[in-house]
């Protein structure tokens, strides 16, 4: 079945610990985004590319690092630089206007 | 500074009433609206979406409305269902897609 996948589900690391969230998709879709949701935050935009070997910064990329060596792969790692790196994390793609979202990966560091 | 914004955290309605969930935007370049659902520990799903040039589209009992002199759009669901209940999420996009932060409807019996 076509669709976006991240893996896994939860995730625990310690403090200090850089820690990469993976995201693949067989949707053909060139753009793909990572979004962090807090309570009360919405989504709010880490890092974006909208072309394999391409990406932009979104409004809260500090402490987060991308690629995008492969059109199916955009993974995250979250670096010990990030303040608050506990949230749920939530990758998409998209071809036109609609983006389509993963099952998101609930990041716990202890 | 938010350029999605949705000023009402919550909202009930009573079942088989309609709701109305609202987003204002600030940035004029934007050229498509979303609306998504979410449930907790899950991916949103897209609902409907509205292209700028557009003032209405309709989907079912989905209804979304652009009103883009007031820079205002509102999703109207009749008649809401008890599944209804969620997290709604407008967002707007240019060369990338930014949310607001949410609206949670209740659905009440």
């Amino acid at each position: 079945d076509g669709g976006i996948t991240q893996s896994p589900k939860y995730l625990f690391r310690k403090e200090g610990q850089n820690v990469t969230l993976s995201c693949e998709q067989n949707l053909n879709h060139d753009a793909m985004y990572w979004y962090r949701q807090d309570p009360g935050q919405g989504l709010r935009l880490i890092y974006y590319s909208q072309i394999v070997n391409d990406f932009q910064k979104g409004d809260i990329a500090e402490g987060y690092s991308v690629s995008r060596e492969k059109k199916e792969s955009f993974p995250l790692t979250v670096t010990s630089a990030q303040k608050n790196p506990t949230a749920f994390y939530l990758c998409a793609s998209s071809e036109g206007a609609e983006a389509f979202f993963g099952q998101g990966t609930r990041l716990t560091v202890v | 500074d938010q350029q999605v914004k949705q000023n009402s955290p919550s909202l009930s309605v009573q079942e088989g009433r309609i709701s109305i969930l609202n987003c204002d935007y600030t940035n004029s370049m934007f050229d498509y609206f979303l609306w998504y659902k979410k449930y907790p520990a899950e991916g949103p799903t897209f609902l409907i979406s509205i292209s700028s040039i557009k003032d209405k589209n309709e989907d079912g009992r989905f209804t979304v409305f652009l009103n883009k002199s007031a820079k205002h759009l509102s999703l109207h669901i009749v008649p809401s269902q008890p599944g209804d209940s969620a997290v709604y999420f407008c967002a707007a996009r240019d060369d990338k897609i930014i949310f607001g932060k949410g609206t949670r409807l209740h659905i009440l019996p």
